[in-house]
């Protein structure tokens, strides 16, 4: 199936600093990649859409000043979380779609543990 | 808008047991259906899944069977192992949304 990756993997870092997080797919073409918030023992809960070459749609509530989304390739997305605060810790998932005629499937990544101290 | 809603867990079950995870849904339209699994860790890895009515989805000993009428979506396993240990998630796609997910079922074998 197709491979979804990102880096890193885990992150720790200071309350007030920017973190970065990378998805790629890397042996297909995704024109559209979603990024996911999942807290301890709770579901995935979508943040954002993102299209290739496009502005990211985020989902109501997520502040999108907060998160920035850059999908500046077909199988490059990133995540940036802003001035990062302890409410901000969380794993943060990216999905990655193939979009063909009538199929259609997600592939996600192993997931970034952000922490923030 | 869409919803899919799964049995709470934690679920428990010693080696061999019989496993069944109920999952219903709700969409507009005949949305793909879906099951996800997460070990500890780690991000999601599709399990199975089951694109119309009637279309039974299976993989490493697990089923689902689409269930148009009831609007359903059941996991089900005849013998769980160990390692079976995990999140189990039902998922539901419409046209070209996002998946949209329960909120996932934490499954215990014990040896």
């Amino acid at each position: 199936g197709a491979v979804v990756s990102q880096h890193p993997s885990r992150v720790i870092c200071k309350s007030g600093t920017s973190v970065k997080i990378e998805c790629r797919s890397l042996d297909f073409q995704a024109t559209t990649m979603f990024w996911y918030r999942q807290f301890p023992k709770q579901s995935l809960m979508l943040m954002a859409t993102s299209n290739e070459g496009s502005k990211a749609t985020y989902e109501q509530g997520v502040e999108k000043d907060k998160f920035l989304i850059n999908h500046a390739s077909l199988t490059l997305s990133t995540l940036t979380v802003t001035s990062a605060h302890p409410e901000d810790s969380s794993f943060y998932i990216c999905s990655a779609r193939v979009l063909a005629g009538a199929y259609n499937e997600q592939f996600f990544g192993p997931g970034t543990r952000l922490t923030v101290l | 808008g869409d919803s899919v809603t799964q049995m709470e867990g934690p679920v428990t079950l010693s080696e061999e047991a019989f496993l069944t995870i109920n999952c219903t849904y709700t969409a507009t339209g005949y949305p793909s259906l879906f099951w996800y699994v997460q070990y500890p860790g780690e991000g999601l890895q599709l399990l199975l899944k089951a694109t119309k009515a009637d279309d039974k989805g299976s993989n490493k000993g697990f089923e689902a069977t689409y269930r148009k009428e009831t609007t359903s979506f059941h996991l089900e396993k005849g013998s769980v192992q160990v390692s079976d240990s995990a999140v189990y998630f039902c998922a539901l796609s419409s046209g070209n949304t996002p998946l949209v997910f329960g909120k996932g079922t934490r499954l215990s074998v014990i040896a």
